[in-house]
């Protein structure tokens, strides 16, 4: 199975804003509410951030938000910090656990 | 606290076995489906396997098909992958996660090296 498509590289400035997509097909991020996206430092386990396209777990900053339109998702971090610089996966379904091929979030 | 930690992991020849195990603490393990997640040296995030509470479905990506084989003990919180005929492209850190909210993994262990090279 193909890996959702997630633009290999973001970046933005100190409070910027920006988003990252993951793009799928109608019968995964289309077709489910089962959309993640999971932080990833190196050599560590990913966390959780968005879970159910546009949910929060506890203790994650309000400032990570997700949507969905269509066949793609976002997943948005507002008021950039430096320690968002991190991997971003998202992960869905299709038939099994689907993820994203990661997204390398720079902040300048 | 909720905690999953894996071991298991080492250096294997090709062709060769490992058993992973994941010890799972803080939560009510057998109400939990649990999945192993593999990510190779520099890549993505890759899922493996699953299996549900009580053990009776399982499901494997295609490429440890016929080789993997997932299983857990309810009574000893722990979840296993047992790993034959490995080959180079196994080489990963293996992660063990549960399914929280309908495929939203919130906890993770911490990861155990599996490398396969002669």
């Amino acid at each position: 199975q193909s890996a959702l498509t997630q633009p290999a590289s973001v970046s933005g400035s100190l409070g910027q804003s920006i988003t990252i997509s993951c793009s799928g097909v109608s019968s995964d991020v289309g077709g489910y509410q089962h959309v993640s996206w999971y932080q990833q430092y190196p050599g560590k386990a990913p966390k959780l951030m968005i879970y159910e396209v546009r949910n929060r777990p506890s203790g994650v900053s309000s400032r990570f938000s997700g949507s969905k339109s269509g066949n793609t998702a976002s997943l948005t971090i507002s008021g950039l910090q430096a320690e968002d610089e991190a991997d971003y996966y998202c992960s869905t379904y299709r038939t099994n656990l689907l993820f994203g091929g990661g997204t390398k979030l720079t902040v300048l | 606290e909720v905690q999953l930690e894996e071991s298991g992991g080492g250096s294997v020849q090709p062709g060769g076995s490992l058993r992973l195990s994941c010890a799972a603490s803080g939560f009510t393990f057998g109400n939990f489906w649990m999945y192993w997640v593999r990510q190779a040296p520099g890549k993505g995030l890759v899922w493996v396997s699953r299996i549900n509470s009580d053990g009776s479905t399982i499901t494997y990506a295609d490429s440890v098909k016929g080789r993997f084989t997932i299983s857990r003990d309810n009574a000893k919180n722990t979840l296993y992958l047992q790993m034959n005929s490995l080959r180079a492209e196994d080489t990963a850190v293996y992660y063990c996660t549960r399914d929280w909210r309908n495929l939203g993994f919130d906890y993770w262990g911490q990861g155990t090296l599996v490398t396969v090279s002669s």
